[in-house]
C-alpha cells in the first residue's frame, strides 16, 4: 500500500528566506511523486514530477524537489520565498505501474511573512 | 483553450436534498475523477472512470453516485444518503498526471 506524510501543517517563512516543506512516502513499487500547489477557493496546480528520470526535478515559479529513496522522502524547496508563494501545497505519490491510484498528503499551508 | 469546468462554483442545498456537481473536459483525456476535500485531510476519492460507461468507487463512494455517458462529462451527484456532505469537491481528469477543474463548493444548510 501507498501513503504519504507532509510534516507540519502549517509552515511560515519570512520573505526571502528558503522554503523547505517535507514530504516522505510509502511505497511497495517504484514510486510516481508529485507536488502540488492550491490558493484559495481554487483547484490544484502541478508544480513538479518525479517519474524515475533525475531525481533532482525543477518546476514552476523557482520551486524544485529531489527524490531520495534511501530516506524515502521527496520534499520540496526554493531558495527565496515570495509573498505570491502563500498558498497549500500536497504531496501525491502514484505508482509507475500506471494504475489510477493517486495516494494525496494532508497538505502544508505556506504563510509568508513580509 | 483546453481545461475542465466545474459548475457551480458555490452550491447550496437543504437536508435531504440530492444535487449534481457537474465536470466537463475538453482535454481529450480518457480519465477522470472526483475528489472531496475537508480542512486537514488532503483530497479523498469519491470515484473514478477510466473510460466511457465505466467507472468505480474510491474510498468514500457511500452517499454519491455518478455517470459517464460521455468522454467529456463526468457528473456526480451527493445524494440525501451523504451524511456530511458539506465540503470542496474537485474533479480532476488524468494523463501522467492530474489535471484539476476549479471546485464546486456545497454547503448544506
Amino acid at each position: 500500500a501507498q501513503s504519504v506524510t507532509q510534516l507540519g501543517s502549517h509552515v511560515s517563512v519570512s520573505e526571502g528566506a528558503l522554503v523547505l516543506l517535507r514530504c516522505n512516502y510509502s511505497s511497495s513499487v517504484p514510486p510516481y511523486l508529485f507536488w502540488y500547489v492550491q490558493y484559495p477557493n481554487q483547484g490544484l496546480q502541478l508544480l513538479l514530477k518525479y517519474t524515475s528520470a533525475a531525481t533532482l526535478v525543477k518546476g514552476i515559479n523557482g520551486f524544485e524537489a529531489e527524490f531520495k529513496k534511501s530516506e524515502t522522502s521527496f520534499h520540496l524547496t526554493k531558495p527565496s520565498a515570495h509573498m505570491s508563494d502563500a498558498a497549500e501545497y500536497f504531496c501525491a505519490v502514484s505508482d509507475a505501474s500506471g494504475t489510477y491510484k493517486y495516494i494525496f498528503g494532508t497538505g502544508t499551508r505556506l504563510k509568508v511573512l513580509a | 483553450d483546453g481545461g475542465i469546468t466545474q459548475s457551480p462554483k458555490y452550491l447550496f442545498r437543504k437536508e435531504g436534498q440530492n444535487v449534481t456537481l457537474s465536470c466537463e473536459q475538453n482535454l481529450n483525456h480518457d480519465a477522470m475523477y472526483w475528489y472531496r476535500q475537508d480542512p486537514g485531510q488532503g483530497l479523498r476519492l469519491i470515484y473514478y472512470s477510466q473510460i466511457v460507461n465505466d467507472f468505480q468507487k474510491g474510498d468514500i463512494a457511500e452517499g454519491y453516485s455518478v455517470s459517464r455517458e460521455k468522454k467529456e462529462s463526468f457528473p456526480l451527484t451527493v445524494t440525501s444518503a451523504q451524511k456530511n456532505p458539506t465540503a470542496f469537491y474537485l474533479c480532476a481528469t488524468r494523463k501522467g498526471e492530474l489535471f484539476f477543474g476549479e471546485g464546486s463548493r456545497l454547503t448544506v444548510l
